[in-house]
C-alpha cells in the first residue's frame, strides 16, 4: 500500500525556517517524481515544488523561488522542503504527492501538515 | 505560466443530476490535464489522467474529455458523496497550475 506521511510543521515566526520531511512507503520511490502541494486557509490548491527521480531537476512556483529548497534521500525514501524566509502568506496546509508514471496526475498524497507563519 | 480557470465556480444540483464542469488553459497543454476530487480535511484524490482516463477505483460517473485549451469533467448520476470541490490541474510545463476550484453542493 502506497502511503506518505509529512512532518515537521508547526508555528513559526515571519522570516523564520521551517523543514517539511515526507516518509515514502509502498513503492519503488526513487523512480517517481515528488511533489510538495500546499492549500492555505479558504483557499484552493497550489502546486508548490516538484523534484525528479534522480532529484537533478528541480521546479518552484514563482512565489517560493529563491526561499524554498526541495530535496530527496532515495535511499531513505524521504522527501523535503527546506523553507526559509517564511512569510505569513505561507500558511497553509502541505502535502506531499507523488507525480504517477506516463504523466498521470498525482495519484497518491499525504494527509498534509499544517505550518502556521505569525508573529 | 500557464493560467487555469475553472467555470462555474459552484454549482448546487440534486442526486441523479449531469453535472459538467469546464477548464480552460491559457495556452495548449495537449492533454496533460488532471482532474481532483477534494473533500474538508482529506487527501485530494485523482479522479482523472491526462484528460480522458479514468483512474483506478473511481466509479464510471467520472468522465472528461477535451484537449489543447479546452477540458471538461462529467459526473452522470450524481450520489450524495460527490459533494466536493473539484480542481483541474495541467502538468504541461512548470509551475504546474491548479485551477481555482469548482464547489459542488448537494
Amino acid at each position: 500500500e502506497v502511503q506518505l506521511v509529512e512532518s515537521g510543521g508547526g508555528l513559526v515566526k515571519p522570516g523564520g525556517s521551517l523543514r517539511l520531511s515526507c516518509a515514502a512507503s509502498g513503492f519503488t520511490f526513487k523512480s517517481y517524481t515528488m511533489n510538495w502541494v500546499r492549500q492555505a486557509p479558504g483557499k484552493g490548491l497550489e502546486w508548490v515544488a516538484s523534484i525528479s527521480p534522480s532529484g537533478y531537476l528541480l521546479y518552484y512556483v514563482e512565489s517560493v523561488q529563491g526561499r524554498f529548497t526541495v530535496s530527496r534521500d532515495n535511499a531513505k525514501s524521504a522527501l523535503y522542503l527546506q523553507m526559509n524566509s517564511l512569510r505569513v502568506e505561507d500558511t497553509a496546509i502541505y502535502s506531499c504527492a507523488r507525480y504517477g508514471s506516463d504523466g498521470s496526475g498525482l495519484d497518491f498524497w499525504g494527509q498534509g501538515n499544517l505550518v502556521t507563519v505569525s508573529s | 505560466d500557464i493560467q487555469m480557470t475553472q467555470s462555474p465556480s459552484s454549482l448546487s444540483a440534486s442526486v441523479g443530476d449531469r453535472v459538467t464542469i469546464t477548464c480552460r488553459a491559457s495556452q495548449g497543454i495537449s492533454d496533460y490535464l488532471h482532474w481532483y476530487q477534494h473533500k474538508s480535511g482529506k487527501a485530494p484524490q485523482l479522479l482523472m489522467f491526462r484528460a480522458s482516463s479514468l483512474q483506478s477505483g473511481v466509479p464510471s460517473r467520472f468522465s472528461g474529455s477535451g484537449s489543447g485549451t479546452d477540458f471538461t469533467l462529467t459526473i452522470t448520476g450524481l450520489q450524495p458523496e460527490d459533494f466536493a470541490t473539484y480542481y483541474c490541474q495541467q502538468t504541461f510545463s512548470a509551475p504546474w497550475t491548479f485551477g481555482p476550484g469548482t464547489e459542488v453542493e448537494i
